[in-house]
């Protein structure tokens, strides 16, 4: 079936450690989306890119990053982690009949 | 995008109708009224859309008032899996591609 995976699901980094979180889709959808889910929150849009073009939210920290090298590939790097980014990470496209989103599982990320 | 109030949570007898309200009352004419749902631990799932007819597909139906400025989600026969976060968006579809989530509505489901 076609979907959105996200690895790992749950990852555990240290403060001020360096670390990436993987989407990758068979849909060939071409808007992908990461979304930061505090506990008992709404889903946090932080970016989307429409085919290679990268649209930032105007409140998304500078410590947040994303690349996307093709259609079905989309990274989320966090450069310097704190505390406060210990968060579920979705990930989303855009597409099909409805024009409505897809989602992954998640990433629960923890930082120590 | 216009923003969306919801009741935080509800409760919904097994087996009855859950109709779970949202405003919109900032709505421009050309934007969309969207429902997504998300079960504890997994991401949010697509349910239904409409821009002012009423729909209905195998999962809910929806209704949008006359002025627009609400609408109404309707889960028929509520059954247990039911139980979860249910989010009301509404977005520009020809222009810009942001999906913004609200605070959502809290449907638990009871035996």
């Amino acid at each position: 079936d076609a979907m959105v995976i996200q690895n790992p699901r749950y990852q555990v980094t240290q403060f001020g450690k360096p670390v990436t979180l993987s989407c990758s889709q068979t849909l060939n959808h071409n808007v992908m989306y990461w979304y930061q889910q505090k506990s008992s929150q709404a889903p946090k849009l932080l970016f989307h890119y429409y085919d290679k073009d990268f649209n930032n939210e105007a409140d998304t920290p500078d410590n947040f990053q994303s690349r996307r090298p093709n259609t079905s590939f989309c990274f989320l790097d966090i450069r310097s982690p704190g505390l406060g980014d210990a968060a579920m990470y979705l990930c989303a496209t855009r597409g099909g009949t409805h024009n409505e989103q897809f989602f992954g599982p998640g990433t629960r990320l923890t930082v120590l | 995008d216009a923003k969306t109030t919801q009741p935080p949570s509800m409760d919904c007898a097994e087996g009855r109708a859950a109709n779970l309200p949202c405003n919109h009352s900032t709505i421009s004419g050309n934007e969309y009224v969207y429902w997504y749902r998300q079960i504890h631990s997994q991401g949010p799932q697509y349910i239904i859309h409409g821009l002012k007819n009423n729909e209905t597909n195998e999962m809910a139906s929806l209704i949008i008032t006359e002025d627009r400025k609400s609408s109404t989600l309707i889960l028929p026969h509520a059954t247990l899996r039911d139980t979860a976060v249910y989010y009301c968006i509404v977005r520009v579809t020809n222009t810009g591609n942001q999906f913004y989530f609200g605070t959502g509505t809290s449907l638990t489901v009871i035996p």
